[in-house]
């Protein structure tokens, strides 16, 4: 079966400190991946996505970079950690041709 | 660019009660459509899907949709909600590339 992992689950970060996210999915071969930040009475915003390896693209400009190094692992990363930057960050998948997305448990993170 | 909108930030009902979330998109184009559930504490999940077909779709735990190709619209609904409907609701929509653009959710709290 289909499976996606995120972690950490939380992450707590100085101000200027790098960040990494990682993102792996079980079960299938050659997905999509995304990376979301959510954020309370806003829905979801889009901020990378990936049709394959080393393939990314970025939705909106931002402190944030992704990197697919290999099929089913994602990662958001940043060099230098903004207060902004904090949030609820979700990672998914999709591989259907309906484009159903699969999300991931989310990672909390709080720059302070 | 598209955009999916809905109409209640915040909804309070009581057991037993109706439910009806609105829900608009703003793309002219053939369009997938998604309501995506969020219980407390739990993942993002899929609670139904329109692609084709049948404009009433039936979705998992008594909710349905219809799709409204005049209206624009993919309203969720459900006769009589439960104590554990409480959970933020999404709609969601894709034209027939790989991103999906996300409402800015409803949370819907139903009181016992």
């Amino acid at each position: 079966s289909q499976t996606i992992h995120q972690w950490p689950a939380t992450l707590v970060q100085p101000v200027g400190s790098p960040l990494s996210l990682e993102c792996t999915v079980e079960g299938t071969s050659n997905p999509n991946l995304y990376w979301y930040r959510q954020a309370a009475g806003r829905g979801l915003q889009l901020l990378f996505y990936s049709v394959g390896i080393g393939q990314i693209s970025s939705e909106v400009p931002q402190n944030l970079s992704a990197s697919r190094p290999q099929d089913r692992q994602f990662i958001l990363s940043s060099k230098k950690l903004l207060l902004s930057d904090s949030g609820f960050y979700l990672c998914a998948f999709s591989g259907g041709a309906d484009n159903e997305q699969f999300f991931g448990p989310g990672t909390r993170l709080t720059v302070l | 660019a598209q955009s999916v909108s809905q109409h209640n930030h915040h909804v309070i009902l009581s057991e037993a009660a109706s439910l009806e979330l609105g829900c608009n998109y703003s793309y002219g184009g053939t369009v997938n459509l998604f309501w995506y559930v969020q219980y407390p504490g739990q993942h993002l999940q899929l609670l139904l899907k329109y692609f084709s077909g049948d404009p009433l779709v039936k979705g998992i735990k008594g909710f349905e949709a219809e799709f409204i190709k005049s209206k624009f619209s993919f309203n969720l609904r459900k006769p009589s909600v439960q104590w554990s409907d409480t959970a933020e609701y999404f709609c969601a929509a894709t034209p027939v590339d790989y991103k999906l653009s996300f409402g800015a959710g409803t949370t819907v709290t139903v009181r016992a």
